[in-house]
C-alpha cells in the first residue's frame, strides 16, 4: 500500500541551529500539507501546497520557517533557526485533488498522513 | 471560521465496555465533511471515516458506529465491546467545502482500555 514517507523519524537539535524535515506524498497525489502537532493538542496546519503551489501558509511562523515544493512531488519544510517552542511532531499528508474544497467524484477527501517527524529543541 | 471540540480529554474503560468520544463543531458552511483518524502511540494518523453535511445517515462498521446529527452540530464516535488495541488518541476533524481542503482538528480524546 501507498505510504507518505517522512524523514527523519526523530531529530534532537540546539536552539538557534537549523533542521530540515523532508516528505514524499503518495504518488499522483496533488496536494501536500505539513502539519504541528505539539503535545497533547491536535494538528495544526502549517502550509498546503496544490501542486509546486503553496495554496495557504497563513499560519506558519514565516520569520523562521519555510516550505517548499519545487516540483511538485516531494517536499522540504526547514526551521532556522530553531527555538525551544518548535519541539513537536511535524506530520506530512497528501490527497487527492479538489476543485475550490469540493471533492470530486471518487475522492473521499482523506488525507494521508505520513509517520511524522518528531523535534525535540534543547 | 470552523471550530472542533473534543470536550472528553481522556477516558479510561474496562475491555469490552463500550464507549462513545463526543466532537462538536462549529462551522457556518452549508457543505461540509467530517473525519475521524485515529493515532496510535506509532505516531501516524489512521483516516477512519468521513461524512458529508448532506448525509445524516449514520453509520456502523464493525464494532465502529458513528452518530452525525446536524441539529446539534455533532458528530459522535462509539465503539462497542472495546479491546485494548483501540487504546490512541481519535480527532474528529472538519473540513469546509470552500475552504480549499484545510482540515482543522479537534485537540482528540486520549482512550485507554485496559484488561
Amino acid at each position: 500500500e501507498a505510504e507518505v514517507a517522512q524523514s527523519p523519524r526523530y531529530k534532537i537539535t540546539e536552539k538557534s541551529q537549523a533542521v530540515a524535515f523532508w516528505c514524499d506524498p503518495i504518488s499522483g497525489h496533488a496536494t501536500l500539507y505539513w502539519y504541528r502537532q505539539i503535545l497533547g493538542q491536535g494538528p495544526e496546519l502549517l502550509v498546503q501546497f496544490q501542486d509546486e503551489s503553496v495554496v495557504d501558509d497563513s499560519q506558519l511562523p514565516k520569520d523562521r520557517f519555510s516550505a517548499e515544493r519545487l516540483k511538485g512531488v516531494d517536499s522540504t519544510l526547514k526551521i532556522q533557526p530553531a527555538e525551544l517552542g518548535d519541539s513537536a511532531m511535524y506530520l506530512c499528508a497528501s490527497s487527492l485533488a479538489s476543485i475550490g474544497g469540493r471533492l470530486l467524484p471518487g475522492n473521499t477527501g482523506e488525507l494521508f498522513f505520513g509517520e511524522g517527524s518528531r523535534l525535540t529543541v534543547l | 471560521a470552523q471550530k472542533v471540540t473534543q470536550a472528553q480529554t481522556e477516558i479510561s474503560v474496562v475491555e469490552k465496555e463500550d464507549v462513545t468520544l463526543d466532537c462538536v463543531y462549529e462551522t457556518r458552511d452549508t457543505t461540509y465533511y467530517l473525519f475521524w483518524y485515529k493515532q496510535p502511540p506509532s505516531g501516524e494518523l489512521v483516516f477512519l471515516i468521513r461524512r458529508n453535511s448532506f448525509d445524516e445517515q449514520n453509520e456502523i462498521s464493525g464494532r465502529y458506529s458513528w452518530n452525525f446529527q446536524k441539529s446539534t452540530s455533532s458528530f459522535n464516535f462509539t465503539i462497542t465491546a472495546s479491546q485494548v488495541v483501540d487504546s490512541a488518541v481519535y480527532f474528529c476533524a472538519l473540513k469546509n467545502a470552500g475552504g480549499g481542503n484545510k482540515l482543522t482538528f479537534g485537540t482528540g480524546t486520549q482512550l485507554k482500555v485496559e484488561l
